[in-house]
């Protein structure tokens, strides 16, 4: 079985451009999570959809992100414009909510440096 | 809120040394806790988990064992691999409410394990 597959696994832009990063979830699973990894600030959840609907973005940053889920088996993460402090490697993951154990399945992440 | 402290790292053995991270939790009714693991260049991946009081979660000679008493989950191997070298994470899943879906992850200890 496929994955979490997220693209692309390196982004180098420049301060002010629009940066979109695309998350496929295992196939049936019905909760999507992107996450932000920094040296700083570890692990930070910045938003979770169930069945293609958001259910907390309490942890997007700014207006400068957004995120959306057009269907059960593609979400993007966008920011616009982007700033050096965005610098960051994203993940997506994806679980099952039916008898939900707490695992997340992972994907390789989307470094992402802005300069 | 929710919160996950673990031991700052690097942490830096030899092999076959005995391994200890410890991690401590803030949560109100019952968490869940697990241990993620990220091997270089790759996202997490579930290591172990317990989900109530006194069970110990165990998997690939590493063990954890959930203290409610302590609000504590450290981990441990009793000899370590040069291929366990990774950045281990303590994470928490809330019992409660709007939290039940979300982890909340440490800022992740950093193995190295020299042969």
């Amino acid at each position: 079985d496929a994955g979490v597959i997220q693209s692309p696994r390196h982004e180098v832009t420049e301060m002010g451009q629009e940066v979109t990063l695309r998350c496929k979830p295992i196939s049936g699973h019905d909760y999507l999570f992107w996450y932000r990894q920094t040296m700083m600030r570890g692990l930070e959840l910045l938003i979770y959809f169930n069945n293609n609907v958001p259910i907390d973005d309490s942890g997007m940053p700014e207006d400068r992100f957004s995120a959306k889920m057009p269907n059960a088996s593609f979400s993007t993460l966008k920011i616009q414009p982007s700033e050096p402090r965005d610098s960051a490697v994203y993940f997506c993951a994806s679980s099952q909510g039916q008898g939900y154990t707490g695992e997340l399945f992972f994907g390789e992440g989307s470094r992402l440096t802005v300069l | 809120g929710d919160s996950v402290t673990q031991m700052e790292g690097p942490v830096t053995l030899s092999e076959e040394a005995f391994l200890t991270i410890n991690c401590t939790y803030t949560a109100t009714g019952y968490p869940s806790l697990f241990w993620y693991v990220q091997y270089p260049g790759e996202g997490l991946q579930l290591l172990l988990k317990a989900t109530k009081a006194d069970d110990k979660g165990s998997n690939k000679g590493f063990e954890a064992t959930y203290r409610k008493e302590t609000t504590s989950f450290h981990l441990e191997k009793g000899s370590v691999q040069v291929s366990d070298s990774a950045v281990y994470f303590c994470a928490l899943r809330g019992s409660s409410g709007g939290s039940n879906y979300k982890l909340t992850f440490g800022k992740g200890t950093l193995l190295t394990v020299n042969p």
